[in-house]
């Protein structure tokens, strides 16, 4: 599966977007970019997937590159209750059961 | 979403004992599940692939002596630390794969926090 690259941090105000970058310069074609995030002491959370076309769901907003080198994932309106690590992984979706291999991932901190 | 339970969350034990981790598919059933471990402020590390009917598949570097893993039904996987000692002390966290599209999505469980005297 191909690496991804992420800011180690970022803050964002509570009721803001946030935007949070993710480069996988080395994505094959039938790779997909998930997301997914972990709030503290508990285990990770899907949040969006997509393969070349942006998505969007109750979440969150995933917008990718039309060369797919790089995506973007955007939370409307931060809320505290955002404040997590979110991870940018890419594997192939075809690859059933497939494991995941977590990146170090973007601690987000949510502020008032 | 699907829902992946962990029993128990938190256990404390002595060294040399050894322990069970539970990890349950509550509304669906899964022929693979994943164990990770997390130590504090790390990522996870992806430790072993548990298949219902066949032995598990460990990763580069996880001793499958020392973690027994075990897939009894479509919805049951226990991981158990044999001879736990202090190094042993992390967050053990589950998932498994629900079908329902074609992202296959993964649903964990809320983890088990181990820690060894």
């Amino acid at each position: 599966d191909a690496k991804t690259t992420q800011p180690t941090s970022m803050d964002c105000a509570e009721g803001r977007a946030a935007n949070l970058p993710c480069n996988h310069s080395t994505i094959s074609g039938n790779e997909y970019v998930y997301w997914y995030r972990q709030i503290h002491s508990q285990g990770p959370q899907y949040i969006i997937h997509g393969l070349k076309n942006n998505e969007t769901n109750e979440m969150a907003s995933l917008i990718i590159t039309e060369d797919r080198k790089s995506s973007t994932l955007i939370l409307p309106h931060a809320t505290l209750r955002d404040t997590a690590v979110y991870y940018c992984i890419v594997r192939v979706a075809t690859d059933s059961w497939g494991k995941l291999q977590f990146g170090a991932g973007t601690q987000v901190v949510v502020t008032p | 979403g699907a829902v992946v339970s962990q029993h128990p969350s938190r256990v404390i034990c002595k060294s040399g004992t050894s322990v069970k981790i539970e990890c349950r598919s509550l509304d669906f059933q899964a022929t693979t599940m994943f164990w990770y471990r997390q130590f504090p402020k790390k990522s996870l590390m992806l430790m072993a692939t548990s298949n219902e009917g066949s032995k598990a598949t460990y990763e580069q570097g996880v001793e499958k002596d020392k973690f027994l893993i075990n897939h009894a039904s479509l919805t049951l996987s226990t991981l158990t630390v044999t001879s736990a000692h202090p190094e042993d002390s992390s967050f053990y966290i589950c998932s498994a794969p629900s079908g329902t599209s074609g992202g296959n999505e993964q649903f964990f469980g809320p983890g088990t926090r181990l820690t060894v005297l």
